[in-house]
């Protein structure tokens, strides 16, 4: 168990929807990241958060939006979803700086029908 | 930005072969971690490692800071050892496409 906790654990839902997608870091870290995995893709790195503010962005299309509360959770939202966005999403987190390890959770399988 | 190449891109041994799996990036890094995804899709971390050598039980890596690359050695390997291999660099880890290891017994 890595201490990154992602939900839901599946999700499928019709092309034109919405939904959002939750992460709880690991106790202490104050760094999140958001990841594409497509099937047989590698990680599309989408965003990432650090203490509430955006530190760096990726390919993260303009329907998708994410944010970090103040109790350090966060939300990826994808929006106007198409065939095109099933896939896994991740959420990793680390403390700040080099020399922190990054963890992952188990990941958000996200199917649009 | 920075680039990440990982080669090769797959990897087919039969168990008890040894391997090496290579990273190359395009810039300095300050951060550099190496992850293998099981066949389940979990994520581990292996190491972090942006220079210098470390080693743990069957899996060690090396990372040549100033020539950009890093290199993740398999010894022994076993079908547990399946899946994919990814290498990460900086602090927004950005990730590289991965090699794709295949142990058969």
């Amino acid at each position: 168990d890595s201490g990154v906790t992602q939900t839901p654990k599946h999700l499928i839902t019709a092309t034109g929807q919405r939904v959002t997608l939750r992460c709880s870091p690991r106790s202490g870290d104050l760094s999140v990241y958001w990841y594409q995995q497509s099937l047989d893709q590698g990680l599309q790195f989408l965003i990432q958060y650090y203490n509430g503010e955006e530190r760096a962005k990726g390919n993260i299309l303009e329907r998708f939006s994410a944010q970090q509360f103040p109790d350090l959770h966060s939300e990826l939202n994808l929006s106007s979803l198409e065939l095109g966005d099933s896939a896994l999403y991740f959420c990793a987190s680390s403390g700040w700086g080099a020399g922190n390890t990054i963890y992952f959770g188990e990941g958000s399988w996200l199917t649009v029908v | 930005g920075i680039q990440v190449e990982q080669s090769p891109p797959d990897l087919i041994l039969q168990e008890g072969a040894n391997s090496t799996l290579r990273c190359n990036f395009s810039d300095s890094v300050n951060n550099l971690q190496w992850f293998h995804q099981n066949p389940w899709g979990q994520l581990i971390n292996l190491f972090y490692i942006p220079s210098g050598t470390k080693q743990n039980g069957r899996l060690s890596a090396t990372t040549v800071a100033t020539e950009r690359y890093s290199l993740l050695y398999i010894s022994s390997s076993q079908t547990t050892d399946s899946g994919v291999y990814f290498c990460a660099v900086n602090n927004d880890m950005r990730f590289g496409a991965g090699t794709r290891l295949t142990v058969k017994p």
